[in-house]
């Protein structure tokens, strides 16, 4: 987890309010990503960032919005919270000068929707 | 489509060796990847292994990868308490940008 944190650690919310997840790295990697891990599931990708201001959609991308304004910062926005949005969420990061293209995890966002 | 399946249970004694297995889809992965996830916490890097290898060793870990099978197997000999984790296999697609996980192998270590 070195070098990536998220915030908050924790979050409780209600169905119906926005709700924004941060991300943030010292490491200067050029890519971003946000999972959501759900029982059964493994980690299904969200969005994805590969440079500032460069965004795409992940395979579960409905009802989340992301925006990367520096390198080092990747937000999730829930725009508008539901029941199904109850998951753990995971940032992680890769660089293309890695040799192994390995992604690093943060510590992961908890959130229950209500 | 492209999917990794590996079996979501395995319990084992301590001191035993412990094999998770995993299959994947996609044959031109460049990169196939163990993570290992304790509760809390997010997924750590455990090993990978490059598409034109088929053993890579790391002290008490072994990858096995079978191509023609679409097969890959994490071996941890003298397995610990400490190896109790879900184990995820994971493959990168061509491109770089999106990686595959399975659904995870939880490991019970049993003293």
């Amino acid at each position: 987890d070195a070098g990536i944190t998220q915030s908050p650690r924790h979050k409780v919310t209600e169905t119906g309010t926005p709700v924004t997840l941060r991300c943030h790295q010292t490491e200067n990697h050029r890519y971003m990503y946000w999972y959501r891990q759900d029982p059964g599931h493994g980690l299904r990708l969200i969005h994805y960032s590969y440079g500032v201001k460069d965004t795409d959609k992940g395979e579960v991308s409905d009802g989340y919005s992301v925006s990367r304004s520096k390198t080092e910062d990747f937000l999730l926005t829930l725009e508008s919270a539901t029941s199904s949005q109850t998951s753990v969420y995971f940032c992680a990061i890769s660089d293309p000068g890695l040799p192994e293209e390995t992604q690093y995890f943060g510590p992961g966002t908890r959130l229950l929707v209500l | 489509g492209e999917d990794v399946e590996q079996s979501l249970f395995l319990s084992v004694r301590e001191g035993d060796s412990s094999v998770i297995n995993c299959t994947y889809t996609d044959s031109s992965s460049t990169y196939l990847y163990w993570y290992k996830q304790e509760p809390g916490a997010g997924l750590q890097l455990l090993t990978y292994i490059f598409s034109n290898m088929d053993m890579k060793q790391d002290q008490r870990l072994t990858v096995l990868l079978n191509k023609k099978d679409k097969h890959l197997s994490l071996r941890i000999a003298d397995t610990q308490t400490g190896d109790s984790a879900i184990y995820f296999c994971a493959e990168i697609l061509t491109g770089g940008f999106k990686t595959i996980f399975g659904a995870g192998t939880r490991l019970f270590v049993k003293a």
